[in-house]
């Protein structure tokens, strides 16, 4: 099955600087990967994704790059906020037509201000 | 749209008792629900995938006895936790693919269970 890692498993930057979590993951087939903000006791709630077709999506400050040969995508956050403290979560799914995806095992970002 | 309603929010009840978790889609048909269950500040581990009308799929190491899912409609997928255990306690959470998005998929609001 697939196996999904992510770094680091914690993350403190200063308010306005840039934030950067990475994720491997190993199946060759998959093909869609989203990015997942929770907040404590709350439902995650999906921020950007990408398809292996595209090698980079962004949404304000929120971007991902996706290097299909290595098998690796990040999450770049920019003029980070206090309220983007939340821990994230990456994700892989070997298919968008309902099959189940694997989540990385969480970044818990701390935004100082 | 998209939405998935999940109940209880939380619950607690006694050691050999049973629990059972609903996740309803509101405005879609679900015909695939995943239920994850996160322990403290770890990931999301899938634990099973139900698909309507058929038994479900459990992932490795998670027993089928003891984790109930039925997926009876379109529109209702449950979780029963039985004879329940303080090991058990956890965030239990569904998630369904949202239709028409390309793979984007819609989670519930999650169930705190905790067994004394």
């Amino acid at each position: 099955g697939e196996n999904v890692e992510q770094h680091p498993s914690t993350l403190s930057v200063q308010e306005g600087d840039s934030a950067v979590i990475k994720c491997t993951y190993s199946d060759s087939a998959s093909n869609y990967f989203p990015w997942y903000k929770q907040e404590l006791g709350k439902r995650p709630q999906l921020i950007i994704d990408i398809r292996s077709n595209v090698g980079e999506k962004k949404d304000q400050r929120i971007a991902v790059t996706l290097n299909k040969t290595a098998k690796h995508f990040s999450l770049h956050i920019t003029e980070t906020q206090p309220e983007d403290s939340a821990v994230y979560f990456c994700a892989a799914s070997t298919s968008n037509t309902g099959n189940q995806f694997y989540f990385g095992t969480g970044t818990s970002l701390t935004v100082i201000p | 749209g998209a939405v998935v309603s999940q109940h209880p929010s939380w619950v607690i009840c006694k050691s050999g008792t049973s629990v059972k978790i609903e996740c309803r889609s509101l405005d879609f048909q679900a015909t695939t629900m995943f239920w994850y269950r996160q322990f403290p500040k770890q990931s999301l581990m899938l634990m099973a995938t139900s698909n309507e009308g058929s038994k479900a799929t459990y992932e490795q190491g998670v027993e089928k006895d003891k984790f109930l899912i039925n997926h009876a409609s379109l529109t209702l997928s449950t979780l029963t936790v039985t004879s329940a255990h303080p090991e058990d306690s956890s965030f239990y959470i569904c998630s369904s693919l949202i239709p028409g998005h390309g793979g984007g998929y819609t989670f519930g609001s999650g169930t705190r269970l905790t067994v004394v």
